[in-house]
């Protein structure tokens, strides 16, 4: 099966600028989660989606918004980017909506400038 | 916000000698696990421990849980310099049952194995 995949790999944006960042889970798997990893937070859980549904979100500005599909495809916005929002961006999924293993895609690196 | 700490934040050693990284955290779990993360790039799984087990093994991985002080620990043997990389512990959502996906990390511990 082929791994949990993201796009773009890499972008840089302008402050007040806003991105959408994309996730392709496993195939099979209904859960995704988004992960925001920087050198001084850590590794930080944004929101949780499950058939459609997000079951959980983190503790993000209402700036930080996704949404799932029916073919469980995941996409995440950031509006009005801040300078702060420099990080990667990391999507996991797994067959249940558990917190058991988790496969993690190889992140996107957004830098805001 | 971060469930617990790793300790030590970085590690050197050389190839072939163990390493071991330990992890505290804050509240009660259904599970605990440990990732590995290669430089800036995903995590992957290694290995998860659920509450009511004390030791699991994997290969040259050997992880040990201990609820009544909260810590679990993760044991490298011999290592090797592909195992160079940041080490992770996450648990459980606090109070929650097993069915979220949501995930609490450690700041990590930074493995370097030397040639």
């Amino acid at each position: 099966k082929a791994g949990v995949t993201q796009t773009p790999r890499y972008l840089i944006k302008t402050r007040g600028q806003q991105v959408t960042l994309s996730c392709s889970p496993i195939s099979g798997h209904r859960s995704v989660s988004w992960y925001q990893q920087t050198p001084g937070q850590g590794l930080q859980f944004l929101f949780e989606y499950f058939s459609e549904t997000q079951r959980n979100k983190g503790n993000f500005p209402g700036r930080f918004s996704g949404r799932q599909f029916s073919n469980s495809r995941s996409e995440m916005n950031v509006s009005t980017l801040e300078l702060g929002d420099s990080a990667l961006y990391l999507c996991a999924s797994s067959p249940l909506a558990t917190s058991y293993e988790q496969y993690f895609g190889p992140g996107t690196r957004l830098t805001v400038t | 916000s971060q469930q617990g700490e790793e300790d030590p934040q970085a590690l050197s050693i050389q190839e072939g000698e163990n390493a071991t990284m330990n992890c505290s955290y804050k509240t009660s779990i259904n599970n605990l696990q440990w990732y590995r993360q290669n430089s800036g790039r995903g995590l992957v799984h290694l290995i998860l421990i659920r509450s009511n087990e004390r030791e699991k093994h994997s290969g040259r991985l050997r992880v040990t849980l201990d609820t009544s002080k909260k810590s679990s620990s993760l044991l490298i043997t011999a290592s090797r310099a592909a195992d160079t990389a940041s080490y992770f512990c996450a648990t459980d959502d606090e109070g929650s049952s097993s069915n979220t996906g949501k995930l609490i990390f450690g700041q990590g511990t930074t493995l370097q194995v030397k040639p």
